[in-house]
Order: C-alpha cells, then structure tokens, then sequence
C-alpha cells in the first residue's frame, strides 16, 4: 500500500529534551514536506526537501531540523523543544511540482510540557 | 509570502444540497490550485486539482477557477453527512511549497 508513514503518533516531552519524529514514504517520491496545524492557522510549511541532500526553510522553520540522506526518510528533528512547538504535525510527500498534490501521514501530536 | 484566504466556517447545508466553498489568493502569479478534505482527527486528503481558468468536473465535486479574480472554488452537489469535514484550499508555489488557508468547516445536515 502506497503511504507515508509518521512515528509517533503522540508524543509528550518535556522542555529541552531532543527529540525526532521519523517520515518514511513508499512512492519513490522526490518531494518530501513537514508541516505544523494549528487551531485558527492552518497548515504552515516548516522544511521542504526536493532531492536527497535538498532541503529548504518553509515558513516557520525555527526551531527544527531536517535532514535527507535518503530518498524514502524525511526526519524532523527538535533540538531543544519548547511548548510553542505543541502542535499537530504532518509529513507529506509528492512525486513532482505543480501538478501533483501532495499525500499525507496520519500526523504526529506533540505536546511539550 | 502568498496568502490563501478562506471563511472559516461553519458553512452548514441541508443534505442534498450544493455547497459552495470559496477561496481567493493574493499571489497573480499562482498556477496550480489543490482543495484537500480533512476529517476531524486525521491527515488531509487531496480530492481535486485544478490549473486551467473554467470548471472541472469530477463526480459530485467542481472545482472553479478565475485568475483575474484571483479566487478558486469548490462546489460539492448533493451534499451528503460524510461531506462534513473541513475543506482546505492550497495554491502552488515554486518548489513544490503548498501554502494553504486555514480551511472552511462544512456541516451537512441530514
């Protein structure tokens, strides 16, 4: 079955405490997203990657890391966590620009306490 | 930064009725155009894509759009309950960026 699959599903942590949240798609798709949902603001890009090693800043990029050493893994990475980066997060992936959509992970809730 | 702009809702409708959701975007140079269902608790789900100006058709859903009136719509015919979710709209931007609006909330009652 073609997805994309996001570890964990919930996560609570504390303030400080490293963290990563894994991304893995099966579609053989070079585009890879993170994306953050909040209440009242939507989905807001964080880091997009169009090829391995080809990352770039979303729109709210602060605070978080990506890397992309292979084609299928995508991981968002919190160095230092604080409670403004509770929120719902999602991976996504496309297999090109423009025409094609992007498909979702089930999406990640995190809460930093 | 592009914005996507979209009334948040709710937008409640009788079953078997059109709902009309609307969404207008600030960047003219914008090409492609996504609206994306979400049900409450679970990941967005793309169910049209649309780049040409006119309609496009598929099943209950059109998908409008008039880039000199900088706005896209999503029509649903014969609202049905399990339309009710929230509707986002995302337009495309060089490399692969989707910005989207923060979605209408579509009730439909049976």
């Amino acid at each position: 079955e073609a997805q994309v699959t996001q570890n964990p599903r919930y996560l609570i942590t504390v303030t400080g405490k490293k963290l990563t949240v894994t991304c893995s798609q099966n579609m053989n798709h070079e585009y890879m997203s993170w994306y953050r949902q909040d209440p009242g603001l939507g989905l807001r890009q964080i880091y997009y990657s169009m090829n391995v090693e080809v990352t770039d800043k979303g729109d709210v990029p602060e605070g978080y890391k990506v890397s992309r050493k292979e084609k299928r893994n995508f991981p968002l990475i919190l160095e230092s966590p604080s409670p403004n980066q509770t929120s719902l997060y999602f991976c996504a992936s496309s297999q090109g620009q423009g025409a094609y959509g992007y498909t979702f992970g089930s999406g990640t809730r995190l809460t930093v306490v | 930064q592009k914005e996507v702009e979209q009334n948040s809702g709710p937008l409640s409708v009788p079953e078997g009725a059109i709902a009309s959701l609307n969404c207008t975007y600030s960047d003219r140079g914008s090409q492609s155009f996504f609206w994306y269902r979400q049900y409450s608790g679970k990941s967005p789900e793309l169910i049209m894509f649309i780049y040409s100006n006119g309609d496009k058709e598929d099943g209950r859903f059109t998908a409008q759009l008039n880039k000199a009136s900088q706005y896209v719509s999503l029509l649903i015919r014969d609202s049905q309950p399990s339309d009710s979710a929230t509707y986002l709209c995302a337009v495309y931007e060089y490399g692969n960026k989707l910005v989207f609006g923060a979605g209408t909330i579509l009730r439909v009652k049976s």
